[in-house]
């Protein structure tokens, strides 16, 4: 069973479309994570939500809307995309807590590649 | 802001070395410390975790080491081999959220 599923793996769009990306984990995790990866393999953190709440939002564009149904899944959708857009974006998830408990691993995605043209 | 720094960017060695990636931290005020591996064209998979309390966690042919007080995580690689090239990354937790990644080292081992 896949502990971080993303969907879809591959996605390739016109500028000024909308589209989405979507995540789950099986993992029991509270806290999930979009990155992205630029052209230059640069992780950059764009969103963290813990138990559906958003909790980091580190200045990516207002195009850019998560939404969290559940603490199992964090959606990524994008507006008006561009083609400064297209990237690799990563899902991730870790469960805060006690780090004597194993808490704070960080399980990854196998990322979605955006070809924006 | 924490800043993350990995050295060097880009290593090749011949099969069969011992070798040491390196990654530095600002903050001290550290969780945990996880290293990743990613190959080309695909995600991160998980090497070793060091909790802050601890100075070192081992798997393997590779060894962690975590030195917060100089702000420093060794990655150590014994015997190489060309299954071990990928792009090495390291990445801190502080306060639990996982917000610094380093930009990796990108690691080749010839045959």
């Amino acid at each position: 069973d896949t502990a971080v599923s993303q969907t879809p793996k591959y996605l390739v769009t016109q500028m000024g479309n909308d589209k989405s990306i979507k995540c789950e984990q099986n993992l029991g995790h509270d806290t999930m994570y979009w990155y992205k990866q630029d052209s230059k393999k640069f992780l950059k953190i764009m969103f963290s939500y813990n138990n559906k709440e958003l909790i980091i939002n580190e200045t990516v564009p207002n195009r850019f809307s998560p939404k969290s149904p559940d603490k199992a899944h964090l959606n990524l959708h994008i507006n008006s995309l561009e083609l400064g857009d297209s990237a690799v974006y990563f899902c991730a998830s870790s469960q805060l807590g006690a780090i004597e408990a194993g808490a704070n691993v960080l399980t990854f995605g196998a990322g979605s590649r955006l070809t924006v043209l | 802001k924490q800043e993350v720094t990995q050295i060097p960017a880009a290593l090749s060695v011949p099969e069969g070395e011992n070798l040491v990636l390196n990654c530095s931290f600002t903050d001290s005020a550290i969780y945990n410390l996880q290293w990743f591996r990613q190959d080309p064209g695909k995600g991160l998979t998980s090497l070793l975790l060091i909790q802050s309390s601890q100075r070192e966690q081992t798997s393997g042919r590779l060894n962690a080491s975590l030195d917060k007080s100089s702000g420093r995580s060794t990655l150590y690689i014994a015997a190489s081999q060309p299954g071990d090239s990928a792009t090495y990354l390291c990445v801190l937790l502080n306060s639990g959220y996982a917000l610094n990644f380093g930009k990796g080292t990108s690691l080749l081992v010839t045959p």
